[in-house]
């Protein structure tokens, strides 16, 4: 049990697209989902708290009109990074709470040219 | 001081050790404890929960939790190769708030 799914897995595109990134859990309803990010060999890096119904909690340093989450029901988060730069390219990993506990998607790995 | 410290590693031991991680923390707000582990290019997994002091054990796996040393740990008994991947420690108080994660262990086992 306790399964989120991220997608897609892998997107690679030119500098000054818009990406967009979904998490969904599939067998369990998440009030909340975080959104990290990950830099090789490096801890997650937690970007915002993004709540069903509301507006999402970014984190100290995350720009909110560059990372765009939506959290329109309980089983589906969406990470839009708008005009992604190169320097936007990294592991973008979500988690959906379940009680205390996170269970966390595979990944998107965002390379941008 | 940082709310969690996990040793990054890397750690090396040879197929069938017996591996120990361990975290310390310095707030004692935290309540929950988990471990994950991280392949590489995946999302992190959830291994083993607490929320007592105390010893949990899963199959080759416990999780150690002593509240008042502000102190956890992983033991991994009869390791094997697929056990290589980075362990990451992560601990939360009440509630949907965010986890707070160690920077995680990397640990290879060697055939």
């Amino acid at each position: 049990g306790a399964v989120v799914s991220q997608h897609p897995s892998r997107v690679i595109c030119k500098s000054g697209t818009s990406v967009k990134i979904e998490c969904r859990s599939l067998d369990f309803q998440a009030t909340t989902m975080f959104w990290y990010r990950q830099f090789p060999k490096q801890s997650l890096m937690l970007m915002a708290t993004s709540n069903e119904g509301s507006k999402a909690t970014y984190e100290q340093g995350v720009e909110k009109d560059k990372f765009l989450i939506n959290h329109a029901s309980l089983t589906l988060s969406t990470l839009t990074v708008t005009s992604a730069h190169p320097e936007d390219s990294s592991f973008y990993i979500c988690s959906a709470g379940q009680g205390q506990a996170q269970h966390f998607g595979d990944g998107t790995r965002l390379s941008i040219l | 001081q940082k709310e969690v410290e996990q040793d990054p590693g890397p750690l090396s031991v040879p197929e069938g050790a017996i591996v120990s991680l361990n975290c310390t923390y310095s707030n004692s707000a935290f309540q929950y404890f988990m471990w994950y582990r991280q392949y590489s290019r995946k999302g992190p997994e959830l291994l083993m929960y607490t929320y007592s002091s105390g010893n949990k054990e899963d199959g080759r796996f416990t999780a150690q939790v002593d509240k008042s040393s502000k102190y956890i740990s992983l033991f991994i008994r009869d390791s094997q190769p697929s056990d290589s991947a980075t362990y990451l420690c992560a601990m939360g108080g009440s509630g949907n708030t965010p986890l707070v994660f160690g920077k995680g262990t990397r640990l290879s086992v060697i055939a």
